[in-house]
């Protein structure tokens, strides 16, 4: 079945730092990938997503590049700040409706703590 | 626009109780899905509803069920609770028309089992 595996955490950054959290799949079909972000105490929320091979999704400063060759979507920021405090959750969604409606297939999750 | 709902947001149960969950989507949208997070196995699918009808379901056993009213609005339940039910179970709907893969998550209500 579909598979998502993230890189090991927790990350501890400073300001300013580049930040790279590294983001594998598996998967039969052609799926969608995304990154999600949950923030202390809060739901998920979308960050940003990739539909086709080369596809670049961003938000906010962060991007993620959909690689088909090597099966990746990694997530990376140039600076990151205090804000970007939170577990971030690689994903991804088999299009082809049917036994996909409403599933996507998460990643373990990687704490990202930012110091001042 | 509301976001989506959930409630209630903390509830302890003891083993073989049952529970009631409840979410409210985001107006307008159809499909609500379910997932179950956990430290150890992370965020697993439960099911999916849209227009009051199943139409995804995930790998858990049979005391695990939902419905969905006319309204949208869904419910989960969980029979003869486990203490391995003990999570954070969250709610996020979407429109339904198609599948793209972007879900809007409620807060979540934690369920502890004692």
């Amino acid at each position: 079945g579909d598979s998502v595996t993230q890189m090991e955490g927790p990350v501890t950054l400073s300001e300013e730092a580049f930040l790279t959290i590294n983001c594998t799949y598996t998967a039969t079909g052609y799926p969608s990938l995304f990154w999600y972000v949950q923030y202390p105490g809060e739901g998920l929320q979308l960050l940003l997503k990739a539909t086709k091979a080369d596809d670049k999704g961003s938000n906010k400063g962060f991007e993620a590049t959909y690689r088909k060759e090597t099966t990746s979507f990694h997530l990376e920021k140039g600076s990151v700040q205090v804000s970007d405090s939170a577990v971030y959750f690689c994903a991804l969604s088999d299009s082809s409706g049917g036994t996909s409606y409403g599933k996507l297939t998460f990643g373990q999750g990687t704490i990202l703590t930012v110091h001042p | 626009k509301a976001g989506v709902t959930q409630t209630p947001r903390y509830l302890i149960k003891t083993r073989g109780q049952q529970v009631t969950l409840s979410c409210s989507p985001i107006s307008g949208h159809r499909s609500v899905s379910w997932y179950q997070q956990t430290p150890g196995q992370g965020l697993q699918f439960l099911f999916e509803y849209f227009s009051e009808t199943q139409r995804n379901k995930g790998n858990f056993p049979g005391r695990f069920s939902g419905r969905q009213f006319s309204n949208s609005r869904s419910e989960m339940n969980v029979s003869t609770l486990e203490l391995g039910d003990s999570a954070l179970y969250l709610c996020a709907s979407s429109s339904g028309t198609g599948w793209a893969g972007e879900l809007f998550f409620g807060e979540g209500s934690r369920l502890t089992v004692l």
